[in-house]
């Protein structure tokens, strides 16, 4: 089956900086790569997400990159913000078709 | 956006009892739900995955005749977990798809306390 890992597990930014989370796959037949930020309490709230026949997508200050060669996708959130402070997960969804495989989580601290 | 609701967001109850959580989709309608299970500062762990109208199906290590789920329409699902002891205590999330399984939108969660 799939199998995702994410790096790092842990992450501190000072406020306005960049923040980078990679995240590799295993299964060379995964074409959907979404991420999710989960606050404390809560459920995980999709912020960006990538198929298999895009290289990278933007929205506002979120981007993902993908490479489906090296089987790894990261995404690059910046100019970042006190309330982006939360556990950011990457999924890839396998040759099954539907069920998701879920990294182990980056939980990212913004300073002010 | 695509809204999962999810009820109760919190229940704690005694080792013995039954206890049901249940998931909606309220602005679409969702082919497929799935049921997670997350302990603290770890990821989410698939349960089940559930078609409306068929059987769920369980990931392995799931027990079925613990945790029931029925997924009667194209906008509820619900997890039954019965004779819940403290093990059972967890953080459980349902989440839904439309027919063509993205993106998964998830519910806010139910935290799960037996005493």
């Amino acid at each position: 089956g799939e199998n995702v890992e994410q790096h790092p597990s842990t992450l501190s930014v000072q406020e306005g900086d960049s923040a980078v989370i990679k995240c590799t796959y295993s299964d060379s037949a995964s074409n959907y790569f979404p991420w999710y930020k989960q606050e404390l309490g809560k459920g995980p709230q999709l912020i960006i997400d990538i198929r298999s026949n895009v290289g990278e997508k933007k929205d506002q200050r979120i981007a993902v990159t993908l490479n489906k060669t090296a089987k790894h996708f990261s995404l690059h959130i910046t100019e970042t913000q006190p309330e982006d402070s939360a556990v950011y997960f990457c999924a890839a969804m396998g040759s099954s078709g539907d069920k998701l495989t879920f990294g182990t989580g980056t939980r990212l601290a913004v300073r002010p | 956006g695509a809204v999962v609701s999810q009820h109760p967001s919190w229940v704690i109850c005694k080792s013995g009892t039954s206890v049901k959580i249940e998931c909606r989709s309220l602005d679409f309608q969702a082919t497929t739900m799935f049921w997670y299970r997350q302990f603290p500062k770890q990821s989410l762990m698939l349960m089940a995955t559930s078609n409306e109208g068929s059987k769920a199906t369980y990931e392995q290590g799931v027990e079925k005749d613990k945790f029931l789920i029925n997924h009667a329409s194209l906008t509820l699902s619900t997890l039954t977990v019965t004779s819940a002891h403290p093990e059972d205590s967890s953080f459980y999330i349902c989440s839904a798809t439309g027919v063509d399984n993205q993106p998964q939108h998830f519910g806010d969660g139910t935290r799960l306390s037996i005493l």
